[in-house]
């Protein structure tokens, strides 16, 4: 149980364009999911928490026009890169959770996206 | 604000062998503890949990921690490590009541013959 997919696994772009990365919970109802970006033996960083049919809450020094979220259902969230320049190539990440009134659940992440932009 | 320190970037170790993984977490509030795997070019795998309870808690793999409040530490053991268990290993909290998970910077555990 607690599947998280994410599609596609590897995509390469040209700069200037954009790419959508899906993240999908495949046997259970994800209420939030969260966004990672992850640099070369680094961390995760946390980019953005977004609650299905709520606008994304971002983090700090994030780009909101530059990062777009969309939450449209329980199993679905979407990440585009708008315009993506080299500097954006990262490995993305994103988690699914269900969270009660007393957030004790616990995040499943999907096996990542690796983003180069040429 | 929570965070986390894993002073160890790099952890040799042959197989067989026992490992401990160092994390201590920093915050003002009560938090949940994690640790999750990561192997190369792949997601995280949540490998065991502290949230209230049992101090020592038992996770997949063979793996263990053991919360210390007094301490601020939830360092991770293995009995006998295995070849496969090579990988890179973060310690995270989250605040009771909120939703963010902070990380550590990652221990990678180097299991060689």
């Amino acid at each position: 149980g607690a599947v998280v997919s994410q599609h596609p696994s590897r995509v390469i772009c040209k700069s200037g364009t954009s790419v959508k990365i899906e993240c999908r919970s495949l046997d259970f109802q994800a209420t939030t999911m969260f966004w990672y970006r992850q640099f070369p033996k680094q961390s995760l960083m946390l980019m953005a928490t977004s609650n299905e049919g709520s606008k994304a809450t971002y983090e700090q020094g994030v780009e909101k026009d530059k990062f777009l979220i969309n939450h449209a259902s329980l199993t679905l969230s979407t990440l585009t890169v708008t315009s993506a320049h080299p500097e954006d190539s990262s490995f993305y990440i994103c988690s699914a959770a269900v969270l009660g009134e007393e957030y004790t659940d616990t995040q499943y992440f999907g096996p990542g996206t690796r983003l180069t932009v040429l | 604000a929570q965070s986390v320190t894993q002073l160890d970037s790099q952890v040799p170790v042959f197989e067989e062998a026992p490992v401990e993984l160092r994390c201590n977490y920093s915050s003002s509030v009560s938090v949940y503890l994690f640790w999750y795997v990561q192997y190369p070019n792949q997601g995280l795998q949540l490998l065991l949990k502290y949230l209230s309870g049992s101090t020592l808690v038992k996770g997949i793999n063979g793996f263990e921690a053991e919360f210390n409040k007094s301490q601020t530490s939830f360092h991770l053991r293995k009995p006998s490590v295995h070849i496969s268990d090579t990988a890179e290993y973060f310690c995270a909290v989250r605040a009771t009541g909120f939703q963010k998970l902070v990380f550590g910077t990652g221990t990678r555990l180097l299991v060689s013959p």
